[in-house]
C-alpha cells in the first residue's frame, strides 16, 4: 500500500524566512502528487499539483514544489514566508489506479510563522 | 457557488448511538470521499464512491457505513460499533478520476464529539 511521510510535524519560523517542508512517498509507479493547505478554521484547499512535465511545480501564494523521482520525493518551498502561512500541510499523493480509491496522506506539519 | 457542503458543523452524540453526517455536491463529481482527522495523523480514508449507488471500503471502514443514492449526496453512519468516533471528518469529491486527474476539493468537515 502507498504511504506519504512527512519529515517535519512541527515547524516554527520567522517571518521573511525560507520554508522547505519534506514529503516522500513509497510507491515507486506512476503517481501523482499533491500538497494541500489547512488554514486555521477554513477548509482544506489545494495549494499546488503535480501530474507531468516540468518537475518544478508552482502554486498559489508562492509556493512551489520539486518532484524528483529517483527520490520519492515531493519537498514544499517557499522562499520567503509569512505571517498568513501559518497552517497545516499535507502532502497526498494517488497511486496507480489515478486516484479512484481516493488519496493517501502525510500526517500533516504544522508551521506556525512568528511575526 | 459551486462546492461542498457538510453538516453539520459540530455534532455532539452519547456513546451507543448511531449518527448520519450529511455531505451534499453541487460540482456534478462523480466520485465522493469521506476522510477522518485525527491531531497527528493526517486524513485517512473511511469509504469512496465512483458512482451511484456503488461505494468502496477505505483503510478505516470498520464501525462506518455509507449510501450513495444520489449523484451529489454521500451520507457516512458512524455506528455504535466504531470504537473512537470522536474526529473531525472530511467529504471530498472528484471528477472522473484518472491519471490527469485526482485532484479532490473539500467541504468544511464536521467535527463529531462522542460523549
Amino acid at each position: 500500500a502507498q504511504s506519504v511521510s512527512q519529515h517535519n510535524h512541527h515547524v516554527i519560523l520567522s517571518e521573511a524566512a525560507s520554508l522547505e517542508l519534506g514529503c516522500n512517498y513509497s510507491y515507486g509507479g506512476t503517481v501523482n502528487l499533491f500538497w494541500y493547505v489547512q488554514y486555521p478554521g477554513q477548509h482544506l484547499q489545494l495549494l499546488l499539483k503535480y501530474f507531468s512535465g516540468d518537475p518544478l511545480v508552482k502554486g498559489i501564494k508562492g509556493f512551489e514544489a520539486e518532484f524528483i523521482k529517483s527520490k520519492f520525493s515531493f519537498n514544499l518551498r517557499k522562499p520567503s514566508v509569512q505571517w498568513s502561512d501559518t497552517a497545516e500541510y499535507f502532502c497526498a499523493v494517488n497511486g496507480p489506479g489515478g486516484g479512484a480509491d481516493g488519496l493517501t496522506f502525510g500526517k500533516g506539519t504544522h508551521l506556525i510563522i512568528q511575526p | 457557488d459551486g462546492g461542498i457542503t457538510q453538516s453539520p458543523k459540530y455534532l455532539f452524540r452519547k456513546e451507543g448511538q448511531n449518527v448520519t453526517l450529511s455531505c451534499e455536491q453541487n460540482l456534478n463529481h462523480d466520485a465522493m470521499y469521506w476522510y477522518r482527522q485525527d491531531p497527528g495523523q493526517g486524513l485517512r480514508l473511511i469509504y469512496y464512491s465512483q458512482i451511484v449507488n456503488d461505494f468502496q471500503k477505505g483503510d478505516i471502514a470498520e464501525g462506518y457505513s455509507v449510501s450513495r443514492e444520489k449523484k451529489e449526496s454521500f451520507p457516512l453512519t458512524v455506528t455504535s460499533a466504531q470504537k473512537n468516533p470522536t474526529a473531525f471528518y472530511l467529504c471530498a469529491s472528484s471528477s472522473t478520476p484518472g491519471l490527469l486527474g485526482g485532484e479532490q476539493f473539500f467541504g468544511p468537515g464536521t467535527r463529531l464529539t462522542v460523549l
